[in-house]
This record gives C-alpha cells, structure tokens and sequence, in this order.
C-alpha cells in the first residue's frame, strides 16, 4: 500500500503567526511530494513540487517566502505558512509520488486565520 | 498548460440509477487520474488509465480513456448514497510533475 499521513488535520492561529504542517509517507520513500490548496468549492490547486535535498519550485503566482517548503528527508515534508493571514485561510493538501505514476494524497489541513 | 475540464459540474441522481462524469483535456493524456473526495476531506484515488481505449472497473465504477486519449469517462452503476461526493479528474502536467485537476463534479445521490 502506499499511505501518506498530513498533520494537522485542523489548525486555527491568529493573523500574523506562522503554521506549519506536515506531511510523511508512511510506508514508502517519496523522492517527490506536492502540496494543493483547495478553496471552498473549487479544485485543488498545485501551489509546489517538494524535492528531497534540494529546493521546492513554485507554481507561478505562489509565493515561495510566504509558503516554505522543506523535505529534509524521503519521508516529510513540511509547509510552512508565514504570517499568515485571513486570506491564506483554506483547505491543504500535499500528495506523495510512489515510482512513477502513483500519486497518493493526505487527508488535508483545514488551515483558519483569525 | 494543461487544462480539463469536467462535467457536469453538478450531478442529482436517484439512488439506483446510473450516470457518467466525462473530463475532457486540452491536451493529449498521458496518464489520467480518477479521484473522491468528500468535502473537507483528502482524495481517494479511483482508477488510472493510461492507453488510448483503456477501460478499469472497480465495483460499480467504470471509467474509460478515448482513443484519441484526450476524453475520459466515468460511469456508475446502480448508484449508492456512498457514492456521494466530489469525483475530480486529474492527469499530469503543468507544473513539474504534479497532477493538473478538474473543477470537480459534485454527485448527489437522492434517495
């Protein structure tokens, strides 16, 4: 099987904080990880690809100082939401590649900034 | 970049009955991804299809890849109050290698 565990599942901070969240392969190592972002009623949208070792890219319009990104190892990745804000409040949601074609998904962070 | 598209957008469907969820791409696919979701909730992966004319089935669920591998379909047979959520397509493109999704389509089943 190929299980990626995202934590935490819901997470409520004050405007102006940083959030981080986590997520592992659980039973397989994933040299690639992706993270989503989901609005209310709308599609996930690709916000990052996370390489092991090496630097995240971006998706065009992201911005890579607000959402850090680290995969220090084959298992997590982290996303890290810097100051946050009302507006970054949103559904997120990272994906682990296990070879070549599978694509496994997290259960999602429901991020609130208040 | 990549685009699909996905319709219905929303779907109403008496339980019992069958429907098709269709996703058409912009461009040739190359590897094509059935998910569920449920609001709030992460994905449940479906099905892949790779091969132009490549048909899956799992349990009440089918789904088919065109041979021209731009149109896929998804197709549910004697519908369940499980079936219930948001079926998003997604195939590879875009950004590196991360999935490029559909806009989803919400099913709900009537009972």
């Amino acid at each position: 099987g190929a299980v990626v565990s995202q934590h935490p599942s819901w997470v409520i901070c004050k405007s102006g904080t940083s959030v981080k969240i986590e997520c592992r392969s659980l039973d397989f190592q994933a040299t690639t990880m992706f993270w989503y972002r989901q609005f209310p009623k709308q599609s996930l949208m690709l916000m990052a690809t996370s390489n092991e070792g090496s630097k995240a890219t971006y998706e065009q319009g992201v911005e890579k100082d607000k959402f850090l990104i680290n995969h220090a190892s084959l298992t997590l990745s982290t996303l890290t939401v810097t100051s946050a804000h009302p507006e970054d409040s949103s559904f997120y949601i990272c994906s682990a590649r296990k070879g070549r074609n599978g694509y496994t998904f997290g259960s999602g962070t429901r991020l609130t900034v208040v | 970049s990549q685009e699909l598209e996905q319709s219905p957008q929303s779907l109403i469907v008496q339980e019992g009955k069958n429907l098709t969820i269709n996703c058409t791409s912009s461009k040739t696919l190359y590897g094509l991804y059935w998910y569920k979701q449920k609001y709030g909730e992460g994905l449940i992966f479906l099905m892949m299809l790779q091969k132009g004319g490549e048909e899956k089935s799992h349990e009440k669920i089918t789904a088919k890849l065109d041979e021209k591998k731009q149109q896929s379909s998804l197709h549910i047979t004697a519908s369940q109050p499980s079936h219930a959520g948001i079926y998003l397509c997604g195939a590879v493109g875009g950004g590196a290698d991360g999935l490029t999704f559909g806009k989803g389509t919400h099913l709900i089943i009537q009972p």
